[in-house]
Parts: C-alpha cells; sequence; structure tokens
C-alpha cells in the first residue's frame, strides 16, 4: 500500500464547476499537507500550505485536512481553463516540512 | 525574486552513459532536494542537502547516483552509468520556510 493515494483521474470539468480534489494517507507522522499545481513540461507549483488540521482559504482554492480519517481534499470554486494541470498532493512527516512524499497527481481538464 | 533555476532542460543519452544535472536554488535558501519524477507519477525523493551536508539519502540509488552541493549553493546530480529506467523528469527544489518547497522546471531525460 503506499502511503499516499490520489486518484489520477483524468478529471474533465465545465468552467465555472466546482472542483473537488483528494487525497488519503496511512503514515499518522504526517503534519505537514501540502498541494501543487503542474503545468505540462513545468515544475510543480505549490498552491496551499496547511501543517496539522483545519481549513485554509485562498482565494478560490480551500484546503482541508482531517487528520482523524487521513484524509486531505482541494476545493476549486469557479474553475477557470487556465486551472486545467495536474495537481499533486504531498505530505511531510519531517519537523521542517521537507523530505515530501507525493501522491500520484490528478489531471484535471476545465472545458470552456 | 528568481525561482529555482535548472540546467539543461532536456538531454538524450544512451544507456551506459553518465549525465549530469546543476541546480541553482532560490537565494538564501539553506535546504535543497532532488528529486525525480517518472512520467504519470509523483516526485520522489531523492537526496536532502542542509547547506552543503547531506541530510537523507536513503532513496539515492548510491551504486549509479552521486549529489554535491558544493559552498552550500549550486548543487549537482550525476547518474553514471544511466540506465533505461532511469528516464525520468528530475526536479530541484529549495526551501527556507517548513512546508514551503519551491520547485525547479525540471531536467527531462530519455535513456535509449
Amino acid at each position: 500500500q503506499k502511503e499516499v493515494e490520489q486518484d489520477p483521474g483524468p478529471l474533465s470539468v465545465p468552467e465555472g464547476a466546482i472542483v473537488s480534489l483528494n487525497c488519503t494517507y496511512s503514515n499518522s507522522a504526517f503534519q505537514y499537507f501540502m498541494w501543487y499545481r503542474q503545468y505540462s513540461r513545468k515544475g510543480p507549483e505549490l498552491l496551499m500550505y496547511t501543517y496539522s488540521s483545519g481549513n485554509k482559504e485562498d482565494g478560490r482554492f480551500t484546503a482541508q485536512v482531517d487528520k482523524s480519517s487521513k484524509y486531505i481534499s482541494l476545493f476549486i470554486r469557479d474553475s477557470q481553463p487556465s486551472d486545467s494541470a495536474t495537481y499533486l498532493c504531498a505530505m511531510s512527516a519531517d519537523n521542517q516540512g521537507g523530505k515530501l512524499i507525493f501522491g500520484q497527481g490528478t489531471e484535471l481538464s476545465v472545458k470552456p | 525574486e528568481a525561482g529555482v533555476a535548472q540546467s539543461p532542460r532536456y538531454k538524450i543519452i544512451e544507456k551506459r552513459q553518465s549525465v549530469a544535472f546543476w541546480c541553482n536554488p532560490i537565494s538564501g535558501h539553506a535546504t535543497l532536494y532532488w528529486y525525480q519524477q517518472i512520467l504519470g507519477q509523483g516526485p520522489k525523493l531523492l537526496i536532502q542537502f542542509q547547506n552543503n551536508g547531506v541530510v537523507d539519502d536513503s532513496q539515492l540509488p548510491k551504486d549509479r547516483f552521486s549529489a554535491e552541493r558544493l559552498k552550500g549553493v549550486d548543487s549537482t546530480l550525476k547518474i553514471q552509468p544511466a540506465k533505461l529506467e532511469d528516464s525520468a523528469v528530475y526536479l530541484c527544489a529549495s526551501s527556507s520556510l517548513p512546508g514551503h518547497s519551491y520547485f525547479g522546471p525540471g531536467t527531462r531525460l530519455t535513456v535509449t
């Protein structure tokens, strides 16, 4: 069993839809939870960062961490074609939040 | 603020040849990581440096991979000899805050 599980998709939604992306994990020592966006042939770009549990909102993006269920989510409101990318969840048990363990990534396509 | 720089962006070599990748992290970032991303997968950590010292190289195939970070700034990752399964994108990341790793554009390696 992988430490971090993520549905690879692909996920296709119409412009303006609410997108929900999820990851589950098995290592209860994870304390840092991140979401990265990766466009084709580019490096991952840090979108959201959460330490421990709770919710975090930044513009159209909301990240949720439920440590009791070992489940994290990223919601994208009013999705745009420019949101089309692969979304990677990443987690760390390291006290400096490094040594990231990534999910497989979910490929998202937002259709105009 | 300039991002993480990597070169070359693309490299094609034959199996059993050697190759080297270069990374220049964000100025002032003490922590530097090399990740390997195979097509369709999330990045996998190879090695972590703190300044010019190795913190974790437990997932680095040391029979063929080596890395160094001289003077605590730039880093090079070398593969010798390369195998077909080394075909991947090699990503460099740097960090100065917990949970905030910033990635470069990566070097896409094809081994034929």
